[in-house]
């Protein structure tokens, strides 16, 4: 059923660089898609939210992008910094009763 | 401060011996779900419940209850727990179902 593909699996930069996470989905249609951010052990933090009309979502270092057309998602981060390692999460919400959650990418953020 | 709680945060029990985890949020919020994440698997959803009274089946619901008398409270009943069941379960809870989730720090939990 998960037909949200998050890739690369995991990934390594080093601090001050940029990243872009990626996210490629099959379900259509939608109503939204969401990223998350998951410290080791911890509960997920919603990042973005944005619904399939919108191309684009900020949130300080985080800006996600969204292509309906092609569906991919992608997730940049600028200027890394350590507390940037975590997981992260990219979900398709389809319906009340049907979300679609990536397996998630690790990035780690060295000095 | 706006939050969802979690209890226990670690349990470790033995197989089929009845357990509750509880859940509550204090943000008034309509929607509440209960999570499992397994390593290589993701968050996979148990239960969901829309409304008090409404609770309804998610991809995993095999071997767990639910109950939604209080709209702030969302617990998780395993009647009788299995070594499968091992896992680290979170409960989130949101506005409405379109809405971004709040989650709760998680529990840890381990069948033997």
């Amino acid at each position: 059923k998960n037909q949200v593909e998050q890739s690369p699996q995991s990934l390594i930069i080093l601090e001050g660089k940029n990243c872009t996470l990626q996210c490629n989905y099959t379900v259509s249609p939608f109503s939204n898609l969401r990223w998350y951010k998951q410290d080791t052990g911890r509960g997920p933090v919603s990042l973005t939210i944005m619904t399939f009309s919108e191309n684009t979502k900020s949130n300080g270092r985080y800006t996600a992008t969204l292509d309906a057309d092609t569906k991919q998602s992608s997730l940049h981060i600028t200027a890394s910094q350590l507390s940037d390692s975590a997981s992260y999460i990219c979900v398709v919400s389809v319906g009340f009763n049907d979300m679609r959650f990536g397996a998630g990418t690790r990035l780690t953020v060295k000095p | 401060e706006a939050q969802v709680t979690q209890n226990p945060r670690y349990l470790i029990t033995v197989t089929g011996k009845k357990l509750t985890v509880t859940c509550s949020q204090n943000m008034n919020h309509e929607y509440m779900s209960w999570y499992r994440q397994d390593p290589g698997l993701g968050l996979r959803q148990i239960y969901y419940s829309m409304n008090v009274e409404v609770t309804d089946k998610g991809d995993v619901p095999e071997g767990y209850k639910v109950s939604r008398k209080e709209k702030r409270n969302f617990p998780l009943i395993l009647e009788s727990p299995s070594p499968n069941q091992t896992s680290l379960y979170f409960c989130a809870s949101s506005p409405q179902w379109f809405d971004e989730q709040y989650f709760g720090p998680g529990t840890r939990l381990t069948v033997t």
